[in-house]
């Protein structure tokens, strides 16, 4: 079953933040955030390990609570160029199965 | 170095016909995958592979088949091809499994089943 992502949609102000969700029935060893622009292919970000920091990329970070079985994206001071579809990744637990989460509609308003 | 490359990038088929969507990596992983997307929807596991000669079944098989002989290639076959096949194919390379790695993933194949 894959992860599921909230919001399914956001819309901002350029200088605003967000952040997005994404959260598993399943156990999470490791996540990964893509951010896919519209008629292009996702493009990776970053990722969270189990016990590990709290990473960057530019002005996004994202963490990872292993209890909650959760991550969470932050975007701050958001940018045009941040519109487009954030999903989070992860292994299924046990297999190799690499799935993606439902996905998050981003749009940046000048 | 051009990372994962698919090809075609568009295609129209008739149903009932058969095709062969191309995967190749140049960076030596290990792991490669294929899904597919649909308008405004996420991304479906199709098949996956875990190394030369290892695949296994993704979320979404029916009608799909895979082989990889080699590590640098993954390619997907498509039977019989149904207008619900109709969709945005994307191959993805990752280095190893167990999370540790982000993957890659090629431009895309547009297919059109009519």
């Amino acid at each position: 079953q894959q992860p599921v992502q909230s919001p399914q949609a956001v819309i901002l102000r350029e200088g605003e933040d967000a952040v997005i969700n994404c959260s598993s029935s399943k156990a999470l060893y490791s996540v990964h955030w893509y951010r896919q622009k519209h008629g292009e292919a996702p493009v990776f970000l970053m990722i969270l390990l189990k016990g590990g920091e709290q990473m960057r990329h530019e002005k996004i970070s994202a963490s990872f609570n292993e209890k909650k079985q959760q991550s969470s994206l932050y975007l701050t001071a958001s940018q045009l160029s941040y519109s487009g579809t954030y999903f989070c990744g992860t292994e299924n637990p046990g297999t190799y199965k690499y799935i993606f989460g439902t996905g998050t509609r981003l749009k940046v308003l000048a | 170095n051009a990372g994962v490359t698919q090809t075609p990038k568009f295609q129209v088929l008739k149903t009932g016909q058969s095709m062969t969507l191309q995967c190749a990596q140049d960076m030596n992983h290990e792991y490669m995958s294929w899904y597919r997307q649909d308008p405004g929807m996420g991304l479906r596991l199709i098949h996956y592979s875990v190394g030369a000669g290892i695949t296994d079944q993704g979320e979404v098989p029916n009608g799909y088949n895979v082989s990889r002989s080699t590590t640098e290639d993954f390619p997907l076959r498509l039977l019989s091809a149904a207008p619900s096949q109709t969709s945005v194919y994307f191959c993805a390379s990752s280095y190893s499994g167990q999370g540790y790695y982000g993957y890659t993933f090629g431009s895309g194949t547009r297919l059109t089943v009519v």
